[in-house]
């Protein structure tokens, strides 16, 4: 298996800009988390999915970010309208079960909003 | 929520020399994992140990899940060792959450 695979690997956008995170799990793989990278608050879940259904989206940091699984291969992150303070680095991560086994990272999409 | 915190915050060795870095945790934990980012930013799987000791090559890991800590050895350290350390765990109690919550890192430069 290839791994976890996001796109894209760096994003540069305008403020106020939509922005689009992409994630393709491990195949087989049946929870699938996104993380936030950043210098102030290390790194923090957002939200994550069980079988294509978000199970908790506590982290998701306000009403502008959403997430959406719409099969078992696929899922996005959007930011609308992206501000510069969304500037971070954000990891997909799928995982088999979910506990007591270990969760596989993405390389990350670096994400600058200016 | 369960805390999680790593020391030394940094650390720089020469070529060769050894080091642990500690992770402590707050409450009792199902999972517990020890990843590297490497200077290009990618989160390396080390570990998965919520108890015991593993061992992969010139790193090994021991968690005493019941002292509520693991440790990460690193011997003969490389070049290619520095990056940050991060512990990662995932809470014990109250049904599966499936959230790992990260340690602060522990910074490695590892100099030639």
């Amino acid at each position: 298996d290839a791994g976890v695979i996001q796109s894209p690997r760096h994003e540069v956008t305008e403020m106020g800009q939509e922005v689009t995170l992409r994630c393709k799990p491990i195949s087989g793989h049946d929870y699938l988390f996104w993380y936030r990278q950043t210098m102030m608050r290390g790194l923090e879940l957002l939200i994550y999915f069980n079988n294509n259904v978000p199970i908790d989206d506590s982290g998701m940091p306000e009403d502008r970010f959403s997430a959406k699984m719409p099969n078992a291969s696929f899922s996005t992150l959007k930011i609308q309208p992206s501000e510069p303070r969304d500037s971070a680095v954000y990891f997909c991560a799928s995982s088999l079960r979910g506990t007591n086994t270990e969760a596989f990272f993405g390389q990350g999409t670096r994400l600058t909003v200016v | 929520g369960i805390q999680v915190e790593q020391s030394p915050p940094d650390l720089i060795l020469q070529e060769g020399a050894n080091s642990t870095l500690r992770c402590n945790f707050s409450d009792s934990v199902n999972n517990l994992q020890w990843f590297h980012q490497n200077p290009w930013g990618q989160l390396i799987n080390l570990f998965y140990i919520p108890s015991g000791t593993k061992q992969n090559g010139r790193l090994s890991a021991t968690t005493v899940a019941t002292e509520r800590y693991s440790l990460l050895y690193i011997s003969s350290s490389q070049t290619t060792d520095s990056g940050v350390y991060f512990c990662a765990v995932e809470r014990g109690y109250g049904g599966a959450t499936n959230k790992l919550i990260f340690g602060t890192g522990t910074l490695l430069a590892v100099q030639p």
